[in-house]
């Protein structure tokens, strides 16, 4: 399948500081891409959809001033978490895909965030 | 609202039986349907993908069913092995979210030597 790199894996950074997470789609131009956070022992919850040259479309409940997605080639997708606290930190996810809703989505590896 | 539940949501099983894992979704209207796998701590791999217009996929151990108007997916996972315990996840993707990938809350299953 192909392949979505996600970077840092992992990530340690204190209060008030911001943090910029990047997704890449190595083989594939991804038209549409996700960001998800799970907190422990719970499922993927999307937190917005961000499609090539376009702003977000976020959730009910997340703050797009806070978790900031800029998705400006049809390659590279980042979330910045803006002035984080230690309630931010989780594990987010990126997905990616190209072309119609009904092609699989591919996920990267994951990013572990926390704060102190 | 388009959801997606996954039963059990654990499962202990001895090594070496079949077993099935659940997943069903609130609306029929859907593009494609994917299984994960999740261990602990590490992200996803992708285990199968059905098409809406697709009953089943089989690779290897794993053989995935979806049954569209009774809003159903089963994973199957035959001669199960201690290598095989993880978190697995079910995720749809409806046409009324414009194809976003909704999860279910996932299995956890253990596979005791």
């Amino acid at each position: 399948g192909a392949v979505v790199s996600q970077h840092p894996s992992r990530v340690i950074c204190k209060s008030g500081t911001s943090v910029k997470i990047e997704c890449r789609s190595l083989d594939f131009q991804a038209t549409t891409m996700f960001w998800y956070r799970q907190f422990p022992k719970q499922s993927l919850m999307l937190m917005a959809t961000s499609n090539e040259g376009s702003k977000a479309t976020y959730e009910q409940g997340v703050e797009k001033d806070k978790f900031l997605i800029n998705h400006a080639s049809l390659t590279l997708s980042t979330l910045t978490v803006t002035s984080a606290h230690p309630e931010d930190s989780s594990f987010y996810i990126c997905s990616a895909r190209a072309g119609h809703p009904n092609t699989e989505a591919f996920f990267g590896q994951g990013t572990r965030l926390t704060v102190v | 609202k388009q959801e997606v539940t996954q039963i059990p949501a654990a499962l202990s099983v001895p090594e070496g039986e079949n077993l099935v894992l659940n997943c069903s979704f609130t609306d029929s209207a859907i593009y494609n349907l994917q299984w994960f796998r999740q261990d602990p701590g590490k992200g996803l791999t992708s285990l199968l993908l059905i098409q809406s217009s697709q009953r089943e996929q089989t690779s290897g151990r794993l053989n995935a069913s979806l049954d569209k108007s009774s809003g159903r997916s089963t994973l199957y996972i035959a001669a199960s092995q201690p290598g095989d315990s993880a978190t697995y996840l079910c995720a749809v993707s409806f046409y009324n979210q414009g194809g976003k990938l909704i999860f279910g809350q996932g299995t956890e299953l253990s596979v005791k030597p």
